[in-house]
């Protein structure tokens, strides 16, 4: 049973143009959500994150946005650029006294120059 | 180093032979987590240990897997008797969690587990 999913494996954007990243969860415990990137042959490195409180973080170029009765949230990157290309992951996690994190199975962004 | 570290990066390894992966965490990390991404797939929650608390097994695949981490820091993640459907990069994380923390976890780069 996937609690998060991604249902988007690949997106290609062109460079400049807004990109968005859609997740989808299952478990309305969640309620806390994170944004991972990931380049290949590399460990996946902390993009952003948002708690259940909020319905949008914004961090630079990166905002993620959260709607909690869809179940969904979506990061956008504006303008995109072609070192954004990566596969990028979203986390989910909140039963309460843990943290332990169920990933999505990643969308893989493509910014074409 | 400043960074998660693991090793071995890479390893082949027969089927049927046992294998040890090591996982060096950040210093003062609390939490500490075992996932893997198998090809083409996302990543799986293994097993997360926080603290002195008894460890969080539940994505352990079969009882082939175990993990330990001694003394609150460095963990091996252990697979026994390896079948080709292991082969997947395995991938430590730790966390500065405890009740307040942001979440954040860092990961390292990662073991290549190639079974043949």
């Amino acid at each position: 049973d996937q609690q998060v999913k991604q249902n988007s494996p690949s997106l290609s954007v062109q460079e400049g143009r807004i990109s968005i990243l859609n997740c989808d969860y299952t478990n309305s415990m969640f309620d806390y959500f994170l944004w991972y990137k990931k380049y290949p042959a590399e460990g996946p490195t902390f993009l952003i994150s948002i708690s259940s409180i909020k319905d949008k973080n914004e961090d630079g170029r990166f905002t993620v946005f959260l709607n909690k009765s869809a179940k969904h949230l979506s990061l956008h990157i504006v303008p995109s650029q072609p070192g954004d290309s990566a596969v990028y992951f979203c986390a989910a996690s909140g039963s309460p006294g843990t943290y332990k994190y169920i990933f999505g199975t990643g969308t893989r962004l493509k910014v074409l120059a | 180093g400043a960074g998660v570290s693991q090793s071995p990066s890479n390893k082949v390894t027969e089927k049927g032979k046992d294998v040890e992966l090591r996982c060096d965490p950040i210093s003062g990390h609390t939490a500490l987590y075992w996932y893997r991404q198998s090809l083409g797939q996302g990543l799986e929650f293994l097993i997360y240990f926080q603290g002195n608390s008894a460890p969080d097994k539940s994505g352990l695949p079969s009882d082939r897997f175990s993990a330990e981490r001694t003394g609150g820091s460095v963990s091996t993640l252990t697979i026994q008797r390896t079948q080709q459907e292991d082969s997947a990069v395995y991938l430590c994380a730790s966390s500065p969690q405890g009740r307040g923390g942001t979440g954040e976890l860092f990961f390292g780069e990662g073991s290549r587990l190639t079974v043949l």
